[in-house]
Formats: C-alpha cells, sequence, structure tokens
C-alpha cells in the first residue's frame, strides 16, 4: 500500500469545468507538494506546504487552487483550465521541508489530466 | 542554466547487465543532496538511492549504488543485473542547502529499457 494516494488516477475535463484532486499521505509527513510532469518536460514545482502553511508558490496561475487542510491532505481545485494543463500531477511529502537534505520525497501515483 | 542535466534521453540494457544513468549538476552551495527516482509506465515515482554532499562514500542500496564524483559534480546511478522490471523513466534530482523550501530540481530523465 502506498504512503501518498492520490485520487482520481484520471480525469478529463473540459475547459470549463471545475474539479478537485486529492492527496492523502499516511506517512506522517509535514510536508506536501504538488507537482506537474508535461510530456518530454522536466517535473515542475508547483506548490510547497509546510505545516498546513503554503511556503512556495512557483508562479502558478490562479486557476490551479491549493489548499492544506491539515498535513494529511493536499487539495488542488481547478478551474477554467487550458489544454496545455493536460498533464501528470504528481503530489509528494516529506517529513519536513527545512531541515534534514537527506529526507526523500514520497510520490504518490500520479493524477493523469486530460483538457477537453 | 540547468541545474541538473540527463544527457541520455534513453538507454537499453541486456537483462543481467549492468549500466549506468548519466547525472551531472550544478550548484554552488556547499551543502546539497542528490536523489534518483523511478518512474514505471504508471506514474508514480520511486525513490531509489541518496548521496549527502559530505559523504565520503558512494551510496548503495541493493543493485542501486551512486558513482559521486563530486570534482566532476556527477551522480551517476549504476544499476547492477538489470532485470526486465527495471524498464522505467529515471530522474535525477537535487536539493541544495539554501532557502526555505528546499525544493527538489529535477532533470529531464532517462528512458531505460531492458532487453530480455
Amino acid at each position: 500500500e502506498t504512503g501518498v494516494t492520490q485520487t482520481p488516477r484520471h480525469l478529463v475535463m473540459g475547459m470549463t469545468n471545475k474539479k478537485s484532486l486529492k492527496c492523502e499521505q499516511h506517512l506522517g509527513h509535514n510536508a506536501m507538494y504538488w507537482y506537474k510532469q508535461s510530456a518530454k518536460k522536466p517535473l515542475e514545482l508547483m506548490f510547497v506546504y509546510n505545516f498546513k502553511e503554503q511556503t512556495e508558490n512557483n508562479s502558478v496561475p490562479s486557476r490551479f487552487s491549493p489548499e492544506c487542510p491539515n498535513s494529511s491532505h493536499l487539495f488542488l481545485h481547478l478551474h477554467t483550465l487550458q489544454p496545455e494543463d493536460s498533464a501528470l500531477y504528481l503530489c509528494a511529502s516529506s517529513q519536513t521541508v527545512g531541515d534534514g537534505s537527506n529526507q526523500p520525497q514520497h510520490f504518490g501515483d500520479g493524477t493523469r489530466l486530460s483538457i477537453l | 542554466a540547468q541545474k541538473i542535466t540527463q544527457t541520455q534521453p534513453g538507454m537499453f540494457v541486456q537483462e543481467k547487465e549492468a549500466v549506468t544513468l548519466d547525472c551531472t549538476y550544478d550548484t554552488s552551495d556547499q551543502s546539497y543532496g542528490l536523489f534518483w527516482y523511478k518512474q514505471p509506465s504508471s506514474g508514480e515515482m520511486i525513490f531509489l538511492i541518496y548521496q549527502g554532499s559530505y559523504d565520503e562514500q558512494n551510496a548503495t542500496e541493493g543493485r542501486y549504488s551512486l558513482n559521486f564524483q563530486k570534482a566532476r559534480k556527477s551522480a551517476n546511478l549504476v544499476i547492477s543485473a538489470s532485470q526486465l522490471g527495471d524498464s522505467a523513466m529515471y530522474f535525477c534530482a537535487m536539493r541544495e542547502g539554501h532557502g526555505s523550501a528546499r525544493q527538489l530540481t529535477f532533470g529531464s530523465g532517462t528512458q531505460l529499457t531492458v532487453l530480455p
């Protein structure tokens, strides 16, 4: 059983739809992350949360809205997306953000998003 | 400038042979960490191995070892006795010692195919 669970695994939506991606970690970690992985491009960090507080927003368009109600759950709310937003969205968690450079991030299986 | 460079978009290896996946990095920090992840076609990013910048010995984890050459700023992954299940994308990543986010920066990946 994976320590980081993402739902749904696949999502197809129109540009005017509103949907949310969900991530849950069962590892007791305090930091959570959203990444975007487009075809033939390196992973792009989108958001970082540490102890429920957003510590990083990598110039992500406002049509992506993250929410972190507690250290175990992370959401990505989607609204009025564009075709170029089609990608694999990966959630990750780690023990903390500030210290411990040797702590790996543990990833979920991702949500494969397609925008029609 | 790219912080993580993986120059091999694709690699082939015969089953049971060893293979080396290249990774070079660029940082001015003295303290940093290097990670390798495996991503099968299912999408999940699986942490494989970690090397700290102050570690004097090369990291090893089972069939995975990291050939760390600090002066050359390279951190190549060596997979010994390749198995068919090793076929996947492999990403090198770095966490630098500065900044509040201590985010991971990923390379563009190498697609490894193990041939029977």
